[in-house]
């Protein structure tokens, strides 16, 4: 059974450009949730997506901005860019036979220049 | 607000000891406690979870506790082996209506194993 996958794994953008960032959940799970972890602020929950509807907000600025479909993927994207958006950014899925349990993909690691 | 303080930071230890890492949470409401490990370029992998109307869960060298009255909880890992060495997270969620999917994090512990 696949794990969860996220494109791409590794991008480079400048100040002022926006990004989008891709999630695919395991199989099955129709909760989506998104996480950033940097250095500084470890792992910070963004926001939460099921059944194609936003059902929790992390305190990230309106720049941050996510979607689900209905075949459960998930895309986040982040607009005007900041130095300070720099960081690893993660996708979980649970649901399914699995129920409340939280999977995490391999992450996007994202560098603002 | 929500807060899961996890203690300690660093954790050193030799190959065979055990370890021991602990962390406390706030919300009261939390009902859900996963522990993930993390290893270098890569994403959080869950190791065990407890819920809780359980007070300890194991699952061959690894166990995890929890006391709801202190609103502590912790990992154990016994015999360690170089392999173990990554940083742990520790987690905590409250699964009232719709809240499935949020997770608050400690700050994580990087474990050591020397050989």
């Amino acid at each position: 059974k696949a794990g969860v996958t996220q494109t791409p794994r590794y991008l480079i953008k400048t100040r002022g450009q926006q990004v989008t960032l891709s999630c695919s959940p395991i199989s099955g799970h129709r909760s989506v949730s998104w996480y950033q972890q940097t250095p500084g602020q470890g792992l910070q929950f963004l926001f939460e997506y099921f059944s194609e509807t936003q059902r929790n907000k992390g305190n990230f600025p309106g720049r941050f901005s996510g979607r689900q479909f209905s075949n459960s993927r998930s895309e986040m994207n982040v607009s005007t860019l900041e130095l300070g958006d720099s960081a690893l950014y993660l996708c979980a899925s649970s649901g399914g036979t699995a129920g409340n349990t939280i999977y995490f993909g391999e992450g996007s690691w994202l560098t603002v220049v | 607000g929500e807060n899961v303080e996890q203690h300690p930071s660093t954790l050193s230890v030799q190959e065979g000891d055990s370890a021991v890492i602990k962390c406390t949470y706030s919300d009261s409401a939390s009902n859900y406690f996963p522990w993930y490990k993390q290893e270098l370029g890569k994403g959080p992998q869950l190791i065990i979870d407890i819920r809780s109307n359980v007070g300890e869960k194991k699952d061959q060298r690894i166990a995890v506790t929890l006391n709801k009255t202190a609103k502590h909880f912790s990992l154990h890992i016994t015999e360690t082996q170089p392999e173990d060495s990554a940083v742990y997270f520790c987690a905590a969620s409250s699964f009232l209506s719709g809240n499935t999917g949020k997770l608050i994090f400690g700050q994580g512990t990087t474990l050591q194993v020397k050989p």
